[in-house]
């Protein structure tokens, strides 16, 4: 059962332009929704996490805007770069445990100069 | 402060060998939580240990076992290797199960031939 979908799977951005990535949940019991950035060759690396009781989180270029009632969350990169370019995925737990996360499908961003 | 560190860094194995993979925790961290990413996937959760005890598992056959350590290290055994274990194998430290976030490994990429 695959509770936590991604989409697009890869995304084509213009360097400056916002980068969106949308990602649904089935399970009401999760509490955490973190998302990743994981570059190749490299573990996944923490970018922005949110939890229920906020409906939006920026940390610098990074927003993560949440919808509780639609089950639904994402990730806004704002005036991307090409640096930027990697693997994104959005994640979620139950229970606030921050350990056991079930990820999405991942999207593959490519920012062109 | 160090990483979280894994080794080896990449191991090729048989079908039916059994294979051990290590992970020690960033310092000061007592939970490590492992996990699986086939090629072109997020990672799947396989089990989570915190202060030496099992803290949950993912939907993986018991031939996937694990142990922590009294310095919160911790190995990933997989008996019986099959051709599908052919994946990246991530490990991720956090200190306790919610409330901080975990920072990932960068992992071992086993080949099963």
């Amino acid at each position: 059962q695959q509770q936590v979908k991604q989409s697009p799977q890869s995304l084509i951005v213009q360097k400056g332009g916002i980068s969106i990535i949308n990602c649904a949940y089935e399970n009401t019991a999760f509490d955490y929704f973190p998302w990743y950035q994981q570059f190749p060759g490299k573990g996944p690396a923490l970018l922005i996490a949110i939890r229920p009781d906020v409906s939006e989180k920026k940390e610098g270029r990074f927003t993560i805007s949440f919808n509780k009632s639609a089950k639904q969350f994402s990730l806004h990169i704002m005036d991307s770069q090409p640096g930027d370019s990697a693997t994104y995925f959005c994640a979620a737990s139950k229970g606030s445990n921050t350990g056991k996360l079930i990820f999405g499908q991942g999207t593959t961003l490519q920012v062109k100069p | 402060e160090t990483g979280v560190t894994q080794s080896p860094t990449h191991l090729i194995k048989t079908r039916g060998q059994q294979v051990t993979l290590r992970c020690s925790s960033q310092s000061g961290h007592n939970t490590v939580s492992w996990y699986q990413q086939a090629l072109g996937q997020g990672p799947q959760f396989i089990f989570q240990y915190y202060r030496e005890e099992e803290n949950g598992r993912g939907n993986f056959p018991p031939r996937f076992s694990g142990l922590q350590f009294p310095n919160y290290s911790s190995e990933l055994n997989v008996n019986a290797l099959e051709l599908d274990d052919s994946a990246l194998y991530l490990c991720a430290s956090s200190l306790g199960t919610s409330g901080n976030e975990q920072y990932f490994g960068p992992g071992t990429r086993l080949t099963v031939t």
